[in-house]
């Protein structure tokens, strides 16, 4: 069974670029989550979606951030414009069920550098 | 936030028993104790889960003491491979579905 997949691993923008990250989750899983890890800080959540809707938005810093999930299968996060501060590890997980007892199963990361 | 206390760092040597400890001083009852790790530029790992009772997997072993109070991982035969962050996590209650990841334990696994 294939694990989470994210595309690209890498990617340098410039600071005021646009960048898309996508996430493909494991076949079945309806719950799909972001997090992200920028330099020397813990890995936060961002948002979680339910298939196509948004669950909980609570962890999006702020407007330049645009989760998107159509068609409930793979998800994408745009960064616009990006900052320098939006530098980072994005991890995307995904799990069959959701609530307490459900564990989530991470992607490698996509590694955001904006110069 | 994370309500978990780890120590930041432990060494283990290769083959022996390594017992990483946890203390969540504060979980409420309905409350799950999560263990991850995190090997270097990989994504996060999960590796077991448990309430109340002990846990056993192909992985490791979760021991929670009676109180729920602190807990501890444990690997078996601990491997080079085995050297990782390991993230103790307890699972909020409510909607419970975001995991607060704290700085963990980094440990190093010696030849």
């Amino acid at each position: 069974e294939a694990g989470v997949t994210q595309f690209p691993s890498h990617s340098v923008i410039e600071k005021g670029q646009t960048v898309t990250l996508r996430c493909d989750p494991i076949s079945g899983h309806d719950n799909l989550y972001w997090y992200r890890r920028v330099m020397g800080k813990e890995i936060k959540f961002l948002l979680h979606f339910v298939k196509e809707s948004k669950q909980d938005e609570s962890g999006m810093p702020n407007n330049r951030f645009l989760a998107e999930r159509t068609g409930g299968t793979y998800s994408t996060l745009k960064v616009q414009p990006a900052e320098l501060e939006d530098s980072g590890v994005y991890f995307c997980a995904s799990s069959q069920i959701q609530g307490r007892e459900s564990e989530q199963y991470f992607g490698p990361g996509t590694r955001l550098t904006v110069t | 936030d994370a309500k978990t206390t780890q120590p930041p760092s432990m060494d283990c040597a290769e083959g022996r028993a390594a017992n990483l400890p946890c203390n969540h001083s504060t979980i409420s009852g309905n409350e799950y104790v999560y263990w991850y790790r995190q090997i270097h530029s990989q994504g996060p790992q999960y590796i077991i889960h448990g309430l109340k009772n002990n846990e056993t997997n192909e992985m490791a072993s979760l021991i929670i003491t009676e109180d729920r109070k602190s807990s501890t991982l444990i690997l078996p035969h601990a491997t080079l491979r085995d050297t990782a962050v390991y993230y103790c996590i307890v699972r909020v209650g409510g909607t419970g579905n975001q995991f607060y990841f704290g700085t963990g334990t980094s440990l190093t696994v010696i030849p």
